[in-house]
């Protein structure tokens, strides 16, 4: 079964950093393309960033290039999203998502707020 | 900067048919863009019912699909039940690694 597993959210204050990880099993991780969406409260999903399965090519979205990294570790199945300069509108529940062209595996997301 | 369009909301009667669609605020939506689309009820993860147009994901019933109707993407629910009153989000893939996901309709069965 594919699991995904979003940690590393919390609380943190503007121009704060946040690092999120996300623990896959269940797939043989390096195969896949990986991507980070989040969904604002009350608000849609957006698409934030995406990495190849090896880690050659990476997107950012308008909204966090220059402030997000995502990377991966094929030898630890883990993705990550590191985030700095955060700021308020950041805030959001932020999705792991498996895939690119075919069909998306989801975790169950990591809440980051961003709040003085 | 191109907008993926969706309705705000839709009401369907149980047992009714209702097609949602995905487009863009400049252009039409071709296959060329992979749209997809995602059921979500409020406090849940996405679920993806369909990608590349019209392949359903593994175990999403056949009264879900997806198919280009114009100039749109379209994902049409056949016989509606109650449990399908969730946010329906379509996601299109504009090239150079980016996907715009639409603002979600609100789908309401009664």
């Amino acid at each position: 079964e594919v699991q995904l597993v979003e940690s590393g959210g919390g609380l943190v204050k503007p121009g704060g950093s946040l690092r999120l990880s996300c623990a896959a099993s269940g797939f043989t991780f390096s195969n896949y393309d990986m991507n980070w969406v989040r969904q604002a409260p009350g608000k849609g999903l957006e698409w934030v960033s995406s990495i190849t399965s090896s880690g050659a090519y990476i997107y950012y979205a308008d909204s966090v290039k220059g402030r997000f990294t995502i990377s991966r570790d094929n030898a630890k199945n883990s993705l990550y999203l590191q985030m700095n300069s955060l700021r308020a509108e950041d805030t959001a529940v932020y999705y792991c998502a498996r895939g690119y062209y075919d069909s998306w595996g989801w975790g169950q997301g990591a809440l980051v707020t961003v709040s003085s | 900067q191109t907008v993926v369009t969706q309705e705000p909301s839709f009401s369907v009667s149980p047992g009714g048919t209702v097609t949602l669609t995905c487009g863009l605020s400049s252009g039409s939506v071709s296959t060329s863009y992979y749209p997809s689309w995602y059921q979500q009820t409020p406090g849940q993860a996405p679920r993806t019912l369909i990608y590349s147009t019209n392949t359903r994901s593994s175990g999403v019933p056949d009264r879900f699909s997806g198919s280009i109707l114009g100039n749109k993407a379209a994902l049409t629910i056949t016989g509606a039940q109650a449990d399908d009153e969730s946010d329906y989000y379509c996601v299109l893939h504009m090239g150079s690694g980016i996907w715009v996901f639409g603002g979600g309709t609100k789908l309401t069965v009664l």
